[in-house]
């Protein structure tokens, strides 16, 4: 499996609150992503990093921003949560990006609830 | 743009059935197709892929092949265990991109 750590693993909060969430990974992969997951909508892609302080937007980018200052971590953070982004989400990462063999892998999630 | 369409489920089945999951998509040029499984309380597990058109993935017992004529990638399994009960995505990746494509995913249960 591939070193991924996701903290924390479970969270609720209030609407309004700031949320940083935080992926960890031991593999030294240059590429790091965050996703959501939504019931019938699969995963869906928030933000991703191409190396450190390097990082773009993705399909459902409103409402988050990311931070990457280490090779290692990539943090999520909501500014003022609301209740549409109570998902779980997950933390993905891939040695290399636009080629055939790039594959990634995926953390073990953080379940978000905001009440 | 980019989509991936699988049945809905969940998909229920009796161990030792065969397992069928279908997996269409919409895309320009030539993807590259994932099934990706996830386990009760985890992440995703890349299961198979295929890079280009008639290539077969295959894994665990699990296989698919790339199907550009249909623009398919169903999920086959000859005889289903108790243990393959999950959730399983399908993706797809532009080779010259980075974001993956999921499909909403496909709960199969198998009952002893």
């Amino acid at each position: 499996d591939a070193g991924i750590t996701q903290s924390p693993r479970h969270k609720v909060t209030e609407t309004g609150t700031p949320v940083t969430l935080r992926c960890h990974q031991t593999e030294n992969h240059r590429y790091m992503y965050w996703y959501r997951q939504d019931p019938g909508h699969g995963l869906r892609l928030i933000h991703y990093s191409y190396g450190v302080k390097d990082t773009d937007k993705g399909e459902v980018s409103d409402g988050y921003s990311v931070s990457r200052s280490k090779t290692e971590d990539f943090l999520l953070t909501l500014e003022s949560a609301t209740s549409s982004q109570t998902s779980v989400y997950f933390c993905a990462i891939s040695e290399s990006a636009g080629q055939v063999s790039t594959v990634q892998y995926f953390g073990p999630g953080t379940r978000l609830t905001v009440t | 743009g980019n989509s991936v369409t699988q049945m809905e489920g969940p998909v229920t089945l009796s161990e030792e059935a065969f397992l069928t999951i279908n997996c269409t998509y919409t895309a320009t040029g030539y993807p590259s197709l994932f099934w990706y499984v996830q386990y009760p309380g985890e992440g995703l597990q890349l299961l198979l892929k295929a890079t280009k058109a008639d290539d077969k993935g295959s894994n665990k017992g699990f296989e698919a092949t790339y199907r550009k004529e249909t623009t398919s990638f169903h999920l086959e399994k000859g005889s289903v265990q108790v243990s393959d009960s999950a959730v399983y995505f399908c993706a797809l990746r532009h080779n010259a991109g980075n974001m993956l494509t999921f499909g909403g995913g496909t709960r199969l249960m198998v009952k002893p």
